[in-house]
């Protein structure tokens, strides 16, 4: 079976660093995705890890920890633009999504 | 096509009736997904096909869901005699080969069709 944690809401501030945290079960395991999802539109892909540690993309990085079926994502220097929903997914033959994180960042 | 396509956009149709949503894959994708996502909930997992068929249906909620694909290419998802609870966005996305994720397959996602049931 899957099971896939998250956070459902976060809160920031315009500037500051937030960690989403996503904690995982799953029967397969080929790599965990984190997609951003702004509110009416499609989830775009915003990384993977596959082997532990940490992944660094601009202001976006992602750990992963395989062997505690964790994962983080970090958005460092917050912009209003990054208000969006976040989700953690994972899988082995296709991607099963935990519930999102709605993250609201505020002046 | 560049990315996933899904029609009807929007849908709005009375309670019983059966509904039929389509996707276009990006072209050469071989792997391609359904997803239910309600108002502020996450994504819910459908049917994964690899090329024609289907080697997980699992996520599918009832037998009034079905969904098939052709051609490798073109899927359509259909609802039987739909009910207020099947009001959601369907996401269907695409990636270039099935059976595994790796960097190298990603899963894209179309802009979804927004069905309303009253």
């Amino acid at each position: 079976g899957q099971n896939i944690d998250q956070p459902t809401e976060m809160t920031a501030t315009e500037g500051a660093i937030v960690q989403i945290n996503c904690t995982y079960q799953t029967s397969g395991f080929n790599g965990l995705f984190w997609y951003q999802q702004h509110a009416g539109e499609a989830p775009t892909f915003l990384s993977y890890n596959v082997l532990d540690g940490l992944e660094e993309k601009g202001r976006f990085s992602s750990f992963l920890s395989r062997s505690k079926g964790y994962s983080y994502l970090l958005l460092k220097e917050l912009q209003m633009k990054d208000s969006a929903s976040y989700l953690c997914g994972t899988g082995a033959n296709n991607l099963f999504f935990g519930t999102g994180t709605r993250l609201t960042v505020i002046p | 096509g560049a990315g996933v396509s899904q029609s009807p956009s929007n849908k709005v149709t009375e309670k019983g009736k059966d509904v039929e949503l389509r996707c276009d894959p990006i072209s050469g994708h071989t792997a391609l997904y359904w997803y239910r996502q309600r108002l502020g909930q996450g994504l819910e997992f459908l049917i994964y096909f690899q090329g024609n068929s289907a080697p997980d249906k699992s996520g599918l909620p009832s037998d009034r869901f079905s969904a098939e694909r052709t051609g490798e290419s073109v899927s359509t998802l259909t609802i039987q005699r739909t009910q207020q609870e099947d009001s959601a966005v369907y996401l269907c996305a695409s990636s270039l080969v099935g059976g595994g994720m790796s960097s190298g397959n990603t899963i894209y996602f179309g802009e979804g069709s927004w069905l309303t049931v009253v």
